[in-house]
């Protein structure tokens, strides 16, 4: 079975800096595919970034990257020049072919950006 | 692009109660997902639907919970009778294809309480 943790229940970042939110995953499987989902308060989630476990180069989509080890079960999301509207839930998930692609999620990060 | 629609958005029931929930996914989405979201947690799958099959219900609670896709569009996730524990947000998600990388799309989801 795998399994996803998310080692900070919060955290909270200035406007405009940067913040790294962790994630660990564990799986025997060697093709596999890791996501981050965003929560906003009172929103549905939304996909932020997605990495393809065969890919070396780590994914990045505008102010959002990732930190892809492979060999550590690592997945970190780095947000950069954080603004107010990144306030929500952060999920770090995980799927698999071999388990029909559902997503198994971690406990969650919520962030603040404070002005 | 109309995303997926959920109803009703909250409720509210005594425990013993009847309960159900209707999704809509996108349009054209062959996969249907149900998860469960209790208060300060990830989300935990409960049914996934391919059309109109189900493709793993492995963690859906059968004694009360039940789930139908009649005809390969939309789903309705009944809890009868429902537990003080059922309380959580249930997310109705859909996605095109099966395949790991592909993206699911979440609908608001609907707040259940329990009294």
């Amino acid at each position: 079975a795998q399994t996803v943790t998310q080692s900070q229940p919060e955290m909270s970042v200035q406007e405009a800096e940067t913040v790294t939110l962790s994630c660990t995953y564990d799986t025997s499987e060697n093709n596999y595919y890791l996501f981050w989902y965003k929560q906003p308060p009172s929103r549905q989630m939304i996909l932020v970034i997605r990495q393809e476990a065969y890919k070396q180069q780590n994914a990045t989509e505008n102010r959002f990257s990732v930190n892809f080890q492979k060999a550590a079960k690592s997945f970190s999301l780095k947000i950069s020049d954080s603004q107010l509207g990144d306030t929500a839930m952060y999920f770090c998930a995980f799927s698999t072919n071999n388990a029909g692609n559902m997503l198994t999620f971690g406990g969650g990060t919520r962030l603040m950006v404070k002005p | 692009e109309a995303g997926v629609a959920q109803s009703p958005r909250y409720k509210i029931i005594e425990k013993r109660q009847s309960v159900a929930f209707w999704c809509n996914p996108i349009s054209g989405h062959a996969t249907l997902y149900w998860y469960q979201q209790i208060l300060g947690q990830g989300p935990k799958l409960l049914i996934q639907f391919q059309n109109n099959g189900v493709v793993d219900d492995s963690q859906l609670p059968k004694d009360r919970f039940s789930a139908e896709r009649l005809k390969g569009v939309d789903s309705t996730l009944k809890i009868q009778p429902a537990k003080l524990e059922d309380s959580a947000v249930y997310l109705c998600a859909s996605s095109l294809v099966l395949a790991g990388v592909t993206e699911q799309f979440f609908g608001p989801g609907t707040r259940l309480t329990v009294l």
